[in-house]
Formats: structure tokens, sequence, C-alpha cells
């Protein structure tokens, strides 16, 4: 099973500022099947980029995802009060798993 | 719109088992999978397993193998989700949700609380 491990756990940042989330995998992701969600408190997660670098349907061009192999990253530019939340990383493979979450406060 | 529509919040003692529901609207039923994750309180989502609608097929993940069943009716577009021998460590939010194209989550439920207590 591939574990992935987020960083930071809490980000706190200003509106206007760049966030940049880390997800490492334990292996190589095949196919760069790596997703990224939001979720906020009482809120089911709400999917922002999959296959590593492609935004979901009605998701803003300031939400942008990169990486390959083991090395993912979520890059949140122009930062909102809304963009506070829990983001976390999805790999999907022979199994799905998901990383344990980076926490994005906005000051 | 898609949309998935989940029943409402459970209460069970240990040992019994939970059914919830899934059910979809707003696309062809068959064209897309279901999967089943939970969320127990302040931890990470967890995979539970999946259903191709198109066939039935299902995958389990290893720490559910044996009690967990996840079926489907095509004409009520619904999936369930049955978790048996239930235990306190069970508690959680369940969520059904869409399965997309290069295996991402792209449509969810908005999730059943199971509360486990005797």
């Amino acid at each position: 099973e591939i574990v992935l491990t987020q960083s930071p756990g809490t980000l706190s940042l200003s509106p206007g500022e760049r966030a940049t989330l880390s997800c490492r995998a334990s292996q190589s992701v095949s196919g760069n099947y790596l997703a990224w969600y939001q979720q906020k408190p009482g809120q089911a997660p709400r999917l922002l980029i999959y296959g590593a670098s492609s935004r979901a349907t009605g998701i803003p061009d300031r939400f942008s995802g990169g990486g390959s192999g083991t090395d993912f990253t979520l890059t949140i530019s122009r930062l909102e009060p809304e963009d506070s939340a829990v983001y976390c990383c999805q790999q999907f493979g022979s199994s799905i798993t998901f990383g344990q979450g980076t926490r994005l406060e906005i000051k | 719109q898609v949309q998935l529509v989940q029943s409402g919040a459970e209460v069970k003692k240990p040992g019994a088992s939970v059914k919830v529901s899934c059910k979809a609207s707003g696309y062809t039923f068959a064209s897309y999978g279901i999967q089943w994750v939970r969320q127990a309180p302040g931890q990470r989502l967890e995979w539970m397993g999946w259903i191709i609608t198109a066939n039935g097929k299902t995958k389990y993940s290893q720490e559910f193998q044996g009690r967990v069943t996840i079926t489907s009716d095509t004409s009520a577009s619904t999936v369930y989700m049955d978790l048996s021998s239930l235990r306190s460590e069970d508690a959680a939010v369940y969520y059904c949700a869409r399965w997309g194209t290069v295996g991402e989550l792209d449509y969810w439920g908005q999730g059943t609380l199971v509360t486990v207590s005797s």
C-alpha cells in the first residue's frame, strides 16, 4: 500500500500570499493518478485537482497542481479567506490511499 | 447536475450491521463506478472499497475484508454499503463518491454519520 505523507501539518498565511503544500508518496504513483481535495468542517471533500495537474470543473486557476513519481505539490496563489480548509492528497492504484491533510489557516 | 444523496444517520450497537445507501442522479449510472470512504473524528479519509456499477464487480480494502459488502441496484441508480460486526472504532462519517476517469473521486455524497454505542 502506498503511504502518502503531507507537509506541513499546518500553514498560516495572509490573504494575497501563496501557499505551497507537499504530498510525498512511499512509492511511485502510477500514471500520476494523484488528486487533491479541499475539506471544510462538516462538509464532504471537494475535488480540486486530478491527474496531478488538471483542475476539476469550476475550480479557479488560483489552484494548481504539479509533480510526478513520488513528489507532488498543490499551489494556491492569491489566497482568499475562504481558502481556509484542510487539503488532502489521494492516490489511485491497486487501492486508494489518502494523505493525513494540511490545515491552511488564512490570518 | 450530478448528485449523490446518502441515507440518514444511524446509531448501532456493537456487533450489529449498518447499511448505507447512495442514490445517484444527473448522469448515466452505469458509466461510473462508486467508491466508499470513511472518516473517523480527527482522522484521515480511509478507503473502504469500490464497485463497478456496469458489471457489479467489487474490490475491498484489506482493512475491511470480510466485513464490508458493496452492492448496486441499477434500476434504482443506488449503491449500498453494508458493514457488519460493528465496533466502537467504526464510528465515523461514511461517504460515497463517484469514481472519475483517472482515479479521482469527482462528486461526493453528503456523508452519513454512523454512531456505534452500547
